[in-house]
């Protein structure tokens, strides 16, 4: 079966470090690409960015261009997402995705999803 | 504020048909394909329809996707009050971008 899992929620301070996980097997996790999607509560999804596990190649939306950085770890399968400084406002749920395809575009869908990890950030 | 728009809202009865519109521009929907997604509460969102009409394994055939131009239309028939959720398009416009969401009531 073809999954990705989360690390669990996180509670942080402002100004704190973080570094969240998701775990995909099931596949080649080094040839398909992972996108992270941010939910605000109450408000709708966000395109972050996307990371080819394969050679590191990253997207980042302009939006999370310098607040967010995007690794992978081949060996492990793993993706992870991590802020440097945290805000009260990265508050949020996120979720790592497998993006089925990507050409000169990644506009093919998004097929298996984590569980999503809440980051809770609060002074 | 979302380049992708779509109806906050949508209601209708069960069994009754529902379209929801996620209208673009030339640089987003225009030239690219359009994918779907339901939200249920509480839960990761799930792939509906990618490619503008294509269904995933497992997606009913009562889920149907098209694309005319620079806008798209998801359409639900048969509702069920199972289907309430949110909905969101997704394609691309330099880098990926959802829209901003329409809250799916069976009344």
């Amino acid at each position: 079966e073809v999954q990705l899992v989360q690390s669990g929620a996180e509670v942080k301070k402002p100004g704190e470090s973080l570094k969240i996980a998701c775990r995909g097997s099931g596949y080649d996790f080094r040839t398909y690409w992972i996108a992270w999607v941010r939910l605000l509560p109450g408000r709708g999804l966000e395109w972050m960015g996307i990371i080819y596990p394969g050679d590191s190649d990253t997207k980042l939306s302009p939006s999370f261009q310098g607040q967010v950085t995007m690794s992978a770890d081949k060996s492990s399968s793993t993706a992870y997402l991590q802020w440097s400084s945290l805000k009260a406002s990265d508050t949020a749920t996120y979720y790592c995705a497998k993006v089925r395809y990507c050409s000169a575009t990644c506009s093919y869908g998004m097929d298996v999803w984590g569980q999503g990890t809440t980051v809770t950030v609060s002074s | 504020q979302s380049v992708l728009t779509q109806p906050p809202s949508v209601s209708a009865a069960p069994g009754q048909k529902v379209t929801i519109s996620c209208s673009g521009s030339s640089s987003n929907i225009g030239t690219n394909f359009v994918s779907w997604y339901q939200q249920l509460p509480g839960a990761a969102p799930k792939l509906l329809i990618y490619e503008n009409n294509k269904r995933p394994s497992g997606i009913p055939d009562r889920f149907s996707g098209s694309k005319s131009g620079t806008s798209a239309t998801l359409t639900i028939t048969g509702l069920q009050t199972g289907d309430e959720a949110d909905y969101y398009c997704e394609t691309w416009d330099t880098r990926g971008v959802f829209g901003g969401g329409t809250k799916l009531t069976v009344l």
